[in-house]
């Protein structure tokens, strides 16, 4: 069963406009950490935000939030006022502190155009 | 603070040939990780060491894949003989210990791989 799923495999925004990229989950370990993760068409993986499964409040990272719901096991990351530069791909990953490994999505392709 | 360094960062090989990439973590990370991504793929975990001991390489084709790391500092992963379905990016992270920290893992550039 896919532990990590991204349900939008491409999306078009306009620049300035906020934009929400989906990733649900799925464990039935107590314990784990929703990462978020951008990768430009260079192809370096540029970590973005993180939120542990105990953590009470939404992780804030300047433009970057992630709407934790936890009883929908849900992570979706907002992106606030994008711009043409978060063009890239954007992948979900999840680590569950049985094993310390990252479970990745598949990713969603963003584009802002201007 | 320097980053995860990989090398090279493109390697283009026939199919049949052998291949070697090389990873230096981050100073003091004791967790490796080494990942496939094929193209419009997530990542796909390859092997995680601890130190120099290897905590799972359950996805790791035995048969043509090898990894090391020797004193628990950088790392070789190795292909011999490459098949066209190797061609991807193969990424290299590490992280401060099993427990991964609250900023979770630290990527290197990647190597790109083409098998023609």
């Amino acid at each position: 069963a896919q532990k990590i799923t991204q349900t939008q495999p491409g999306m078009f925004v306009q620049e300035k406009e906020a934009v929400t990229l989906d990733c649900t989950y799925d464990t039935s370990d107590p314990s784990y950490g929703l990462f978020w993760y951008k990768q430009p068409s260079s192809g370096e993986m540029i970590f973005l935000i993180y939120q542990g499964s105990y953590d009470q409040q939404n992780a804030t990272e300047g433009r970057y939030s992630l709407n934790f719901q936890k009883a929908r096991k849900s992570a979706n990351l907002v992106i606030s006022a994008s711009q043409l530069g978060d063009s890239a791909m954007y992948f979900c990953a999840m680590r569950e502190d049985s094993n310390y490994q990252l479970i990745w999505g598949a990713g969603t392709k963003l584009i802002i155009k201007p | 603070e320097a980053g995860v360094a990989q090398s090279p960062r493109y390697k283009i090989i026939e199919k049949r040939q052998s291949v070697a990439f090389w990873c230096n973590p981050i100073s003091g990370h004791a967790t490796l990780y080494w990942y496939q991504q094929i193209l419009g793929q997530g990542p796909k975990l390859l092997i995680q060491f601890q130190n120099n001991g290897v905590v799972d390489d359950s996805q790791l084709p035995k048969d043509r894949f090898s990894a090391e790391r020797l004193k628990g500092v950088d790392s070789t992963l190795k292909i011999q003989p490459a098949k066209l379905e190797d061609s991807a990016v193969y990424l290299c992270a590490s992280s401060l210990a099993r427990l991964g920290q609250q900023y979770g893992y630290t990527f290197g550039s990647g190597t790109r791989l083409t098998v023609v």
